[in-house]
């Protein structure tokens, strides 16, 4: 069966320091990887999805930036918090993309001090 | 485009009473519907979905969800709530191309005993 891991899972960092979240997913080959931040009361915001190693779409333009170094690997970076990243941060995986469901790991809780 | 809207930001239902979470959606052909549960402080768990087909879609832990292509609406039920299902709610939209799932901002229920 398919896994999600995300770490940290929890993490609080100063303004202006380095960034660095991983998810991986296990039991799968070639999945679309998603990244989410959620903001009390706001729901859900799409960041970055990937459809391949090395292949990364943005949808939000903003402090962040993601990686796929493998196929089954998703980081997401910042080279500078500020205090608006603090959130929690959700990686997802789907087979087919939004005609699909997308599967979500535990989530990270990011606090920008 | 596509959006989702959850009218209801908190709804508080007894235990053992029936529960409905409303969800409408913005889209021009058949959407592809799903309905997630959140625990506090952990990820996404999805519930149910609807591509085609039968209307009325059976989920986990006894909900069920009704497309109605009329009302641009896929409401969430269960005939009897536990306190166990205390926990946000999120109703999202995908498509036949693109890959993000639009997301509304989520219900909270709250259950009393």
């Amino acid at each position: 069966s398919q896994t999600i891991h995300q770490w940290p899972a929890t993490l609080v960092q100063p303004v202006g320091s380095p960034l660095s979240l991983e998810c991986t997913v296990e039991g799968t080959s070639n999945p679309n990887l998603y990244w989410y931040r959620q903001a009390a009361g706001r729901g859900l915001q799409l960041l970055f999805y990937s459809v391949g190693i090395g292949q990364i779409s943005s949808e939000v333009p903003q402090n962040l930036s993601a990686s796929r170094p493998q196929d089954r690997q998703f980081i997401l970076s910042s080279k500078k918090l500020l205090l608006s990243d603090s959130g929690f941060y959700l990686c997802a995986w789907s087979v087919a993309g939004a005609r699909d469901e997308q599967f979500f790991g535990p989530g990270t809780r990011l606090t920008v001090l | 485009a596509q959006s989702v809207t959850q009218p209801d930001i908190h709804i508080t239902v007894s235990e053992g009473a029936s529960l409905e979470l409303r969800c409408n959606y913005s889209y021009g052909a058949t959407p592809y519907l799903f309905w997630y549960v959140q625990s506090p402080g952990q990820g996404l768990q999805l519930l149910l979905k609807y591509f085609s087909g039968d209307t009325l879609v059976q989920g986990i832990k006894g909900f069920e969800a009704e497309f109605k292509r009329s009302q641009s609406s896929f409401n969430l039920r269960k005939p009897s709530v536990h306190w166990s299902d205390a926990a946000e709610y999120f109703c999202a939209v995908g498509s036949n191309s693109g890959y993000a799932l639009n997301f509304g901002k989520g219900t909270s229920l709250l259950v009393t005993p």
